[in-house]
């Protein structure tokens, strides 16, 4: 069965850079998969932040696009997330997930605020 | 960009009755490969999403045959048959066809 388990800071400056690794576990990211990023505000609805195929392709939100890069690192069998400058806009909980369109693979989630 | 948007539920919603959520795409999602990747999620507090219809009306494994999907095109439609405590949460639609978006989510009370 394949776990994936987000970690990283919950607690990002103003201005300074977001980053996230999932671990995947029971499965490789080598497979033929697309690999997500969604967060949620507190109290909101979901916004796709971008993915990764195996092949290190990725797609980004055209909205964060210029701010966010998303990473696979087959040796360690994990996904990573960069989000940078962020504003307290950017407070959410994240989560990966193996493509959400017809997968039911999530992590728990990790909750990040952006606070000085 | 394609701009989901999907209706309110008039809450609260009686157990054993039958329950409808729409959502409207912006644009076709007809892809090229002529598939429509439409689904449907949903959302119980605290815990994330979790896939309940693919392709417009292809139920996800385990996911009760009281939930049905349907549509074509632009207009999709998730319906729940008869209403459980449980089905309570927010459902959101989801499109793959042009990227990923979300639609704004439908919260259903009992």
């Amino acid at each position: 069965q394949v776990q994936l388990q987000e970690s990283g800071p919950g607690l990002v400056k103003p201005s300074g850079t977001l980053s996230l690794t999932c671990v995947v576990s029971g499965g490789s990211v080598s497979t033929n998969h697309w690999w997500s990023w969604v967060r949620q505000p507190p109290g909101k609805g979901l916004e796709w932040v971008g993915e990764i195929y195996h092949s290190g392709t990725t797609n980004y939100n055209p909205s964060l696009k210029s701010r966010v890069t998303v990473s696979l690192d087959k040796s360690k069998n994990q996904i990573s997330l960069e989000l940078s400058s962020v504003t307290a806009a950017d407070t959410a909980i994240y989560y990966c997930t193996r493509a959400p369109y017809y997968d039911n693979y999530w992590g728990q989630g990790t909750l990040v605020t952006v606070s000085s | 960009d394609i701009v989901l948007t999907q209706t309110t539920l008039s809450s609260p919603v009686t157990l054993g009755q039958p329950a409808s959520i729409s959502c409207r795409s912006s644009q076709s999602l007809v892809h090229s490969d002529g598939n429509t990747y439409l689904s449907w999620l949903h959302q119980r507090p605290g815990q994330p999403p979790r896939l309940l219809i693919y392709k417009i009306s292809n139920r996800f494994s385990g996911v009760p045959d009281r939930f049905s999907g349907s549509g074509a095109g632009t207009d999709f439609t998730l319906k729940i048959n008869r209403v459980e405590a449980e089905d309570v949460g927010v459902y959101y639609c989801l499109q793959a066809t042009q990227l990923i978006t979300f639609g704004q989510g439908t919260r259903l009370e009992i």
